[in-house]
């Protein structure tokens, strides 16, 4: 079964607003957490990404939110604009092998 | 750019034949992998590899075998396709200690 749940699948959002998906995991053991952003026929793209010793990571407009103790973490885009209409995976791996876990994706569509 | 190769980048082949796919880096990393990507489950870990003749299984492995005879080459074989091989795979590599993947762009792969 999957390692990583996401949700929502889809959420559609205009233009300027704030889109939030949010990622659940079980293994204590992951201690590296990315999201990733993929474009129609191209390869996922790392976008942002935390550890567990912080609570929360900005890039620009793209905002990781890490909860340890609950085990989720949230990717939150703010100032939404339709470049960002993709699709977004969350994903989670442990220190040894970088082998990711990815959440079953979120496509997000960011309406004019 | 990762300065990952796949090829081929579509294939349409026919249920019980060989096929082979290619992953080729310039880079010179250690650490590379195959992932499949399907509707609903994300991208799944098929085989990965943490240097020349060493490899280890992923979650979806049945079916596939790999081989990686020199560092710049990670090659997935499916011996006898299925039409449940349908999909898209990617490779990747994972760029120094950081546990940061980057993908290629993609091979489509169609099993009538």
């Amino acid at each position: 079964q999957q390692q990583v749940k996401q949700s929502p699948q889809s959420l559609i959002v205009q233009k300027g607003g704030i889109s939030i998906i949010n990622c659940a995991y079980e293994n204590t053991a992951f201690d590296y957490f990315p999201w990733y952003q993929q474009f129609p026929g191209k390869g996922p793209a790392l976008l942002i990404a935390i550890r567990p010793d912080v609570s929360e990571k900005k890039e620009g407009r793209f905002t990781i939110s890490f909860n340890k103790s609950a085990k989720q973490f949230s990717l939150h885009i703010m100032d939404s604009q339709p470049g960002d209409s993709a699709t977004y995976f969350c994903a989670a791996s442990g220190r040894s092998d970088y082998k990711l876990s990815f959440g079953a994706g979120t496509t997000v569509t960011v309406r004019a | 750019d990762a300065g990952i190769t796949q090829s081929p980048r579509h294939k349409v082949t026919e249920t019980g034949t060989p096929v082979t796919l290619r992953c080729h880096q310039t880079e010179n990393h250690r650490y590379m992998y195959w992932y499949r990507q399907d509707p609903g489950h994300g991208l799944r870990l098929i085989h990965y590899s943490y240097g020349v003749k060493d490899t280890d299984k992923g979650e979806v492995s049945d079916g596939y075998s790999v081989s990686r005879s020199k560092t710049e080459d990670f090659l997935l074989t499916l011996e006898s396709a299925t039409s449940s091989q349908t999909s898209v795979y990617f490779c990747a590599i994972a760029r120094g200690d950081t546990g940061e993947l980057f993908f290629g762009e993609g091979s489509r792969l169609t099993v009538l």
